[in-house]
Order: C-alpha cells, then structure tokens, then sequence
C-alpha cells in the first residue's frame, strides 16, 4: 500500500521562483489537506479539501494555491517563494465520514528558501 | 475549538511504562480524543483515539476520565522506538474533517 505519497522529498528554491509539492494518496479518501511544521513547532493546517472541486483556507493560507481536481491528487502550489516558507510540507488525507476520522500523513516535503 | 494542554517533556526507561497526560477542560460532547505521534525526520502517524471509554490497541491503551476533561496515552512497554513527539488532540466528529490543531505536544525520550 502506497498510502500518502508526497514528492519531492527535498527542495531549494530560490525566493520569487514558484514551483508545486505534488500529493497522492490511493486510499479512495475524500479528504486532504496540507500542513507545513517549522522548526519545534506543532503543524499548521494551510489548505484543505473534502472531495474533487472543493478548496479551502487552513489557518496559514497565504502564499499558496491549491487545486483539487482529482479524489487521488492534492497539489500545493507556491506562487513567488519567500524564505518565510522554508519549512517542512505534509500532506494528509482521511475519510470525512466513518468512525473517529483517523488521518493518514506522508512523510514529508523539506523546503528551503534562499 | 477545544484546546488541550500537555506537558512539554517526558522521560522514562526502556521497557517500563509511560503515561503522558492531556488536559480538555472545554472538551465538548462530539469531541472525539486522538492520540498521534511523530518520530524524527517523519509524519505524524495515528496512535489511538476514544469518545468516552477507554480503548486498548496494539500501540496502546487510552484512559478517559469520567468527566472527559482530561485522558492519559499509556504506553505500556517503551522502546526506544517510541521516543518521539506525542500529540493530543480533539476532533469534533462529522465536522472537522480532519483538520487537526497541533499544540507543543509532548517530546518523550526513552533511555536505555
């Protein structure tokens, strides 16, 4: 079972350039999100999606897009890099439905700006 | 949303057991409790989670207080696999999706 699978697993951008962190997840879950963890620091939910066509804001949105047009991918697009969001990226899914929602992580994008 | 509070560290030896304690003061009915934990360098991954009673599974048990304003993750037997950062952390069933409020957690270190 492949479960979450987020690519790439490390990343340096340069800031102002722009590129996508990539999630897939072959468990048929309705919902995903994306959360980034700076150091020592709990996760931050940035965007979420509970089914194809739906988006919305986490807690930490701005500087990034998402697009859900697929049950089984949930990119995350970073519009003009700043080092503010070196971090690291996971990408999560679950079920919306069902007994106590268990979520299902990948293991994680590290980024760094420069 | 309901917020918990936990203690930043822990410490225990390999192969005893390990108690890490969660405060939910303002926990309301359809809050579910869950328990995750994140090893170094990966995810977080799904521990244990209950509604009102206590839940055993192979990871570990949960022990909810009657009145649901506080639980404690029991690991029954530490391994130094279990060092890691342990999350406690309320999901309003039929509502939250998923969207999980990560506090400090709690960093326990196993010594040999």
């Amino acid at each position: 079972n492949a479960g979450v699978t987020q690519t790439p697993k490390f990343q340096v951008l340069k800031t102002g350039q722009s590129m996508t962190l990539q999630c897939a997840q072959d468990m048929n879950h309705e919902y995903m999100s994306w959360y980034r963890q700076d150091p020592g620091m709990g996760l931050r939910l940035i965007h979420y999606s509970v089914g194809a066509g739906i988006t919305d804001q986490g807690e930490v949105p701005n500087g990034y897009n998402v697009s859900r047009s697929t049950t089984e991918d949930f990119p995350l697009r970073l519009l003009s890099a700043a080092p503010s969001q070196t971090s690291v990226y996971f990408c999560a899914s679950s079920y919306t439905e069902g007994f106590g929602n268990t979520i299902y992580f990948g293991e994680g994008s590290w980024l760094t700006v420069v | 949303d309901a917020k918990t509070t936990q203690p930043n560290s822990m410490e225990s030896n390999e192969e005893e057991p390990v108690h890490l304690p969660c405060n939910h003061s303002t926990i309301s009915g359809t809050d579910y409790i869950h328990w995750y934990r994140q090893l170094p360098s990966q995810g977080p991954e799904y521990v244990i989670h209950g509604l009102t009673s206590n839940v055993n599974n192979r990871m570990a048990s949960l022990a909810i207080a009657e009145d649901r304003k506080s639980s404690t993750l029991i690991l029954h037997r530490a391994t130094l696999r279990d060092a890691a950062v342990y999350y406690c952390i309320l999901l309003r069933y039929g509502t939250s999706y998923g969207k999980l409020t990560f506090g400090q957690g709690t960093i326990l270190t196993v010594h040999p």
